[in-house]
C-alpha cells in the first residue's frame, strides 16, 4: 500500500523566512497530493494540492513542487508570518481508491517574530 | 457556515460506555469519509460512504465501530464498550467526487476514554 514520508517533524523559522516542508510518497502510480495545514483544536484545512500532470503550483506565498521520477513533493511557504505556525500535513491519493488519502506524519512549523 | 459540521466537540466517557458522533457534510457533497488522528500523527482513515452506501471500512475499524449515512446526508459513528485505546480525535470529511477530489474536513470530535 502507499506509504508516505515527511520532514521534518518540527521546524522553527524566523518571520519573513522561508520554510520547506518534504514528502516522499510509494506508490509511483498516486496521481494526486494534497497539503492540510492544522491548528491546533482544529480540523486539517486543505491549502494546496498538486495533480500528478503539473510540476509546480503556486498560490500566493505558498508553492507545491512535485517530482514523480523520485516520488517526492514538497511545500514552500516564503515570507512566512506568525499566523502561519501550525502543523501542516502531506498526503497522497491512493490508487484505485475512492478518494482516501494516507496522510504524513506532519510537520510542526514554528514562526517567530 | 456551509463548511463540515461535527458534534459533539469533546466527548469523555468512561471505559465500557457507548458513544456516537455526528457530522454533517457539506450539502451537495455525495462522499463522506471518517479519520483518527492520535497525538501527533497525521489522518487515518477508517471507512466511507458514496451517499448512503458504506463502500470501504479500514481494518482499523473493529466490530465495536459502526458509521451510518441514513439518507445520504449527515452520518453517525457509534463505538461500543468504549476503550482507553479509542481515545482520538474522530475526523469526519466529505467531498464532491470523482478522480482526486479536495476533501474537507470538519473540527473533529475529541474522544477520551477514562
Amino acid at each position: 500500500g502507499e506509504n508516505v514520508e515527511q520532514h521534518p517533524s518540527t521546524l522553527s523559522v524566523q518571520e519573513g523566512d522561508s520554510a520547506v516542508i518534504k514528502c516522499t510518497y510509494s506508490d509511483s502510480a498516486s496521481n494526486y497530493f494534497p497539503w492540510y495545514k492544522q491548528e491546533l483544536g482544529k480540523g486539517p484545512q486543505l491549502i494546496i494540492d498538486i495533480r500528478s500532470n503539473v510540476g509546480e503550483k503556486k498560490d500566493q506565498r505558498i508553492a507545491v513542487t512535485l517530482n514523480k521520477t523520485a516520488k517526492h513533493f514538497s511545500l514552500h511557504i516564503t515570507e512566512t508570518q506568525p499566523e502561519d505556525s501550525a502543523v501542516y500535513f502531506c498526503a497522497a491519493l491512493i490508487t484505485d481508491s475512492w478518494g482516501k488519502l494516507q496522510f504524513g506524519a506532519g510537520t510542526q512549523v514554528v514562526v517567530t517574530p | 457556515d456551509t463548511g463540515v459540521s461535527q458534534n459533539p466537540r469533546h466527548k469523555i466517557t468512561k471505559r465500557g460506555q457507548n458513544v456516537t458522533f455526528r457530522c454533517d457534510p457539506i450539502s451537495e457533497h455525495n462522499r463522506l469519509y471518517w479519520y483518527r488522528q492520535t497525538l501527533g500523527q497525521g489522518p487515518e482513515f477508517l471507512t466511507y460512504f458514496q451517499n448512503e452506501a458504506q463502500l470501504e471500512k479500514s481494518r482499523l475499524l473493529s466490530d465495536r465501530f459502526s458509521a451510518e449515512r441514513p439518507k445520504g446526508s449527515f452520518s453517525t459513528l457509534e463505538i461500543q464498550r468504549t476503550e482507553q485505546g479509542d481515545s482520538a480525535m474522530y475526523l469526519c470529511a466529505s467531498s464532491l467526487g470523482g478522480v482526486g477530489e479536495k476533501l474537507f474536513f470538519g473540527s473533529g470530535t475529541q474522544l477520551s476514554v477514562l
